[in-house]
């Protein structure tokens, strides 16, 4: 079955770097975009931006680019999301979710703060 | 970049049927799809495409579009249904890679 298992939970400083692993497996990864959604407390869902596992490429909302850098290792079918120059309000549960949002990880909460 | 807008919150009894709906121009080029999220979890994808439900979704969940506007319909709201509802879709005011969401509906089960 398809797995997303994403990394625990981050407690990071105003200015810092957060950077979030996804481990795909049940599924060939290379086969499937990986998008990554973030949603603050009580707030809706926010579309961050997307990579193909098989050529690398991105895309990041307009609100993301300069900050936010996806990458991924094929040999362990595992996507990254980084978010740089973090403030408060990045504090967010961070999701990733496969191919066209049919399978999602169970989300990573990050907390920024001093 | 596009904005999909979803009424806040909506009610239906126990055993009715509920109409929840997202707007928006990107719908009249993309199919939405629809995510059902119950709290401290991840959100789950329940309806994609013209009216597809994925393997284990009720089939009280349907979907339907008309111009601007999507529809998640459920027939016969069962108590465990009562969860926040987003849609999502291609945002078609930019390179039409990027994706939008709604803003979320909380149905209520009364």
């Amino acid at each position: 079955q398809v797995q997303l298992v994403q990394s625990g939970a981050e407690v990071k400083k105003p200015g810092a770097s957060v950077k979030v692993s996804c481990k795909a497996s049940g599924y060939t990864f290379t086969s499937y975009d990986i998008n990554w959604v973030r949603q603050a407390t009580g707030q809706g869902l926010e579309w961050m931006g997307w990579m193909n596992p098989n050529s690398g490429n991105t895309g990041y909302a307009q609100k993301f680019q300069g900050r936010v850098t996806m990458t991924r290792n094929t040999s362990i079918s595992t996507a990254y999301m980084e978010l740089s120059s973090l403030r408060s309000e990045d504090t967010a549960v961070y999701y990733c979710a496969s191919g066209e949002f049919d399978y999602w990880g169970q989300g990573t909460l990050v907390t920024v703060s001093s | 970049s596009s904005e999909l807008t979803q009424d806040p919150a909506v009610s239906v009894a126990l055993g009715q049927t509920v109409r929840i709906t997202c707007q928006g121009d990107s719908l009249r080029s993309y199919y939405a799809s629809w995510y059902q999220q119950k709290p401290g979890q991840a959100p789950v994808l329940v309806i994609y495409g013209k009216n597809n439900r994925p393997s284990g979704i009720p089939d009280r969940f349907s979907g339907s579009s008309s111009g601007n506007t999507a529809s998640l319909t459920i027939t016969g709201a069962q108590a465990e249904d009562e969860a926040d509802y987003y849609c999502n879709s291609r945002d078609s005011s930019g390179n039409h890679l990027d994706w939008v969401f709604g803003g979320g509906t909380k149905l209520t089960v009364l």
